[in-house]
């Protein structure tokens, strides 16, 4: 079963920034936060990942609470192509650990 | 560079055929993973190769078995098919499958649809 909870679902408006919560209470001293998604009909789509401190790339931002218990997905500026939906993972990074998705957010981007 | 590639895109098949699917890594990488993504289920692991061994297995039937050549393709296949394993097979490889973080890149995947 999935580690996380998230919402099922989330709107944000063209331009805007896009924050997507997930819930990871359960989470090991030794698991990292990663984040995918997937646009219709494509594989998913590697974004993001973090332990403790906040990560920033090209594409989105990560924050992770202090208690690492749950963490926010922000996307500063949504476009139409951010449709999507959005996982949160958390797996060990080491060993042949697979990927548990969970049921994920439909992000829906609004012109 | 060019992405995981999986082929057939789509494919129909008949209660009680096989099939097989496969899996071209993106060049260097060495681990290759599918999984199983359905409306009901969302996605679901079925098994992990690393220099041709099996690493690591998800919850599903013997029906289900892959492989791994030693230039890394992949291929999956499903025996004797049933209705309900109609879905997206998504492919997926990584450099090493361990260690300081590696990524993994998935194929655009093979509907197949059992009739």
């Amino acid at each position: 079963d999935a580690k996380t909870t998230q919402p099922p679902s989330m709107d944000c408006a063209e331009g805007r920034a896009a924050n997507l919560p997930c819930n990871h209470s359960t989470i090991s001293g030794n698991e990292y936060v990663y984040w995918y998604r997937q646009i219709h009909s494509q594989g998913p789509q590697y974004i993001i990942h973090g332990l403790k401190n906040n990560e920033t790339n090209e594409m989105a931002s990560l924050i992770i609470t202090e208690d690492r218990k749950s963490s926010t997905l922000i996307l500063p500026h949504a476009t139409l192509r951010d449709t999507a939906v959005y996982y949160c993972i958390v797996r060990v990074q080491g060993g042949s650990e697979k990927l548990v998705f969970g049921k994920g957010t439909k992000l829906t981007v609004n012109p | 560079k060019a992405g995981v590639t999986q082929t057939p895109r789509y494919l129909i098949k008949t209660r009680g055929q096989q099939v097989t699917l496969s899996c071209s890594p993106i060049s260097g990488h060495r681990s290759v993973s599918w999984y199983q993504q359905t409306p009901g289920q969302g996605l679901q692991f079925l098994f992990e190769y690393f220099s041709e061994t099996q690493r690591n297995k998800g919850n599903f039937p013997g029906r289900f078995s892959g492989r791994q050549f030693s230039n890394s393709r992949s291929e999956m296949n499903v025996s004797t098919l049933e209705l309900g394993d109609s879905a997206l097979y998504l492919c997926a490889s990584s450099e090493r499958g361990w260690g300081p973080y590696y990524g993994y890149t998935f194929g655009s995947g093979t509907r197949l649809t059992v009739v």
